[in-house]
Order: C-alpha cells, then structure tokens, then sequence
C-alpha cells in the first residue's frame, strides 16, 4: 500500500524549532518529487516547499524562505522539514505529499499523509 | 488572501450538477495547464480529483470534470451525491518565482 506518514509535530515556542518527518513506503521513493503543504486552523491550503527525486531542485513559498530547509534522504525513504524561527502563523497542520508524476514537478500530489499538528505559542 | 480565487461556498441538490471556478491571472492559471484540484473532508486529508486542468486520477469518479478558460479554471460535479459534500481546493503552477497557489476553497453542501 503506497503510504506517507508524518511525525515530529508539536507544541513549540516562538523563535523555536522543529523537525518533521515524513516515512513513504509502498512505492519507490527515490523516483518522485516530493511536498510540504500546511493548514492553519480552519483555514485553506497553503503550499510550503517542494524537492525533487534528487534533491536538485528546492523550492520554497515565500512566507517559509530563509527559516524552513526541506531535504530528504531516499535511502531512508523519508522526506525532511526543518523549521526554524518559527511565528504563531506557522501553526497548522503540515501535510507531505508525492507528486503524481514520476521525475516531475507541478502536476499535482496524489498521495498525502495524514497530517502532523505544529502548534506555536508561547 | 489566497492567490486563487473561489466562491466561499456553493451548494446543490442530489443528481444536479454544480461548477467551481477558480480565477487566477495571466501568471499561473492563464498561462499553464497545470490546475488540479482536491477535495477534503473534514478532519481529513486532501484527495486529487483532477489534474492538468482537465484528467482524472485513476478511481476518481468520471462524475468529476475539469477545464479552463483564460484565466479560469472550473471544476464541474455532476450527478451530486452527499458524499461529494466537502471542500474543494484548486491549485496551479505559478512559474519559477512563485512556484504553487492555491484557492482559499469552496465548501461544497449537497442538500
């Protein structure tokens, strides 16, 4: 069964960190681009960052650029995210999602975890 | 204030059809066909029901459609069932500054 599943969420202070972690299994890792996308309480989906198979190409939404590094380690079938200063608008629910195509980029994610809750307040 | 835009909520009775349109500008959805779109439940993650615009995932029920005009994209639900009721989220490649938006969702009521 294809499957991500997230970890690392939290209760974090402002200016604090936190690393999430994201296990795929099911299908090969190494091959797919994969994402970050978040959901701040009851509210709509917001892109974060994305990587490639290789780890070529790294983006990041402007509102994350400069605190949060995105990185994976496909012998390990995980995908990383690396936060750091973080604000109370940081606090959502971060999802890691594969993109649909193999190699690609920008296509859509057909495959999500479930989520992990990083809650930043003081 | 979400980069795509998309009606609050929209709503319909079971067998009707509903449409979603998600505007954007010349920069993401005018200029690529690279719009999906995902459904989401509460309390759960979001689904791909559509992606390039207009293709459906495998298992993705044919009652789903998408397409696009200039700046717009639809999403068109046909034959509703209470199952369909959730939110909706389009989303499009943006180029290489902005990468992805996404729409700020529409709560789909079947009633």
């Amino acid at each position: 069964e294809v499957q991500l599943v997230e970890s690392g969420g939290g209760l974090v202070k402002p200016g604090g960190s936190l690393r999430l972690s994201c296990a795929a299994s099911g299908f090969t890792f190494s091959s797919y681009s994969m994402n970050w996308v978040r959901q701040a309480p009851g509210k709509g989906l917001e892109w974060v960052s994305s990587i490639s198979s290789s780890s070529s190409y790294i983006y990041y939404a402007d509102s994350v650029k400069g605190r949060f590094t995105i990185s994976r380690d496909n012998a390990k079938n995980s995908l990383y995210l690396q936060m750091n200063s973080l604000r109370a608008e940081d606090t959502a629910v971060y999802y890691c999602a594969r993109d649909l195509v193999r190699g690609s980029l920008w296509f859509g994610m057909d495959v999500w975890g479930k989520g992990t809750t990083v809650t930043v307040s003081s | 204030q979400s980069a795509l835009t998309q009606p609050a909520s929209v709503s319909g009775s079971p067998g009707q059809s509903i449409t979603i349109s998600c505007t954007g500008t010349s920069s993401d959805v005018g200029s690529y066909n690279l719009v999906s779109w995902y459904q989401q439940h509460p309390g759960k993650a979001p689904k791909l029901m559509i992606y390039e615009v207009s293709k459906r995932p495998s298992g993705v029920s044919n009652r789903f459609s998408g397409s696009k005009s200039g700046n717009t994209a639809s999403l068109t639900i046909s034959g509703l069932q209470a199952e369909d009721e959730a939110d909706y989220y389009c989303c499009s490649y943006a180029g290489s500054s902005t990468h992805v938006v996404f729409g700020g969702g529409t709560k789909l009521t079947v009633l």
